[in-house]
């Protein structure tokens, strides 16, 4: 069974710090990886996907990398801003096309 | 462009009572997927459609019916509900390899 886990559980940082969010899953037998960014009370918007044979994916200050034969993948935010506080949360897309997400990361950044 | 739309947002249930959650995309999707959302246990899945007429069980389906008659919607029912299922319900809808798209959720309280 696949199992998704995400380090740290919470992190919390001053404005302007670059970070790093990580993903870890048990079976690299995946189609793809997708992460999101959850507020309070609010529903999951798309971040990046990075397809299985890729290894890296960036959109403006977010770089996510992916090692499927590790079973690994990282979320990398630049210069940090107190609008990036939020839970993310990493997924998995297995070959039987259901996702299955890890915990997720609660980040918050100080003004 | 509406994308993944939940109705309704919040609703409160009698034990014993039944009700139906309907999840409408105007993506052209093939793949719907029912989440639900608690403290602690993360994101779950429900069940999951691959085509319009089609559906399957996913992680946790007991106590949950689902009917994907026409392509852009796929209804969840609770037929009884229990204060087990209170929750936060998500919808998500995607291609085969593409990235996901999740509504904004239903909290579904039962008393």
């Amino acid at each position: 069974k696949q199992e998704v886990t995400q380090i740290p559980a919470a992190l919390s940082v001053p404005e302007g710090e670059n970070l790093v969010l990580n993903c870890s899953f048990t079976d690299s037998a995946i189609y793809n990886l997708q992460w999101f960014r959850q507020d309070p009370g609010k529903g999951l918007t798309s971040l990046l996907l990075i397809q299985s044979s890729q290894r890296e994916q960036t959109s403006g200050r977010l770089n996510a990398s992916l090692d499927k034969s590790s079973g690994r993948s990282t979320l990398y935010i630049a210069a940090s801003q107190p609008g990036d506080s939020a839970t993310y949360l990493c997924a998995v897309r297995l070959y039987g096309q259901n996702f299955v997400f890890g915990p997720g990361t609660r980040l918050s950044v100080l003004p | 462009n509406a994308g993944v739309t939940q109705t309704p947002k919040f609703r409160v249930l009698k034990t014993g009572q039944s009700m139906t959650l309907l999840c409408a995309q105007d993506m052209n999707h093939e793949y719907m997927y029912w989440y639900r959302q608690d403290p602690g246990m993360g994101l779950r899945l429900i069940h999951y459609s691959v085509g319009e007429g089609t559906t399957a069980k996913g992680e946790v389906p007991d106590g949950y019916n689902v009917s994907r008659l026409k392509k852009q919607n796929f209804l969840l029912g609770l037929e009884s509900a229990a204060p087990s299922q209170t929750s936060v319900y998500f919808c998500a809808s995607s291609y085969s390899n593409t990235e996901a798209f999740f509504g904004q959720g239903t909290r579904l309280t039962v008393v």
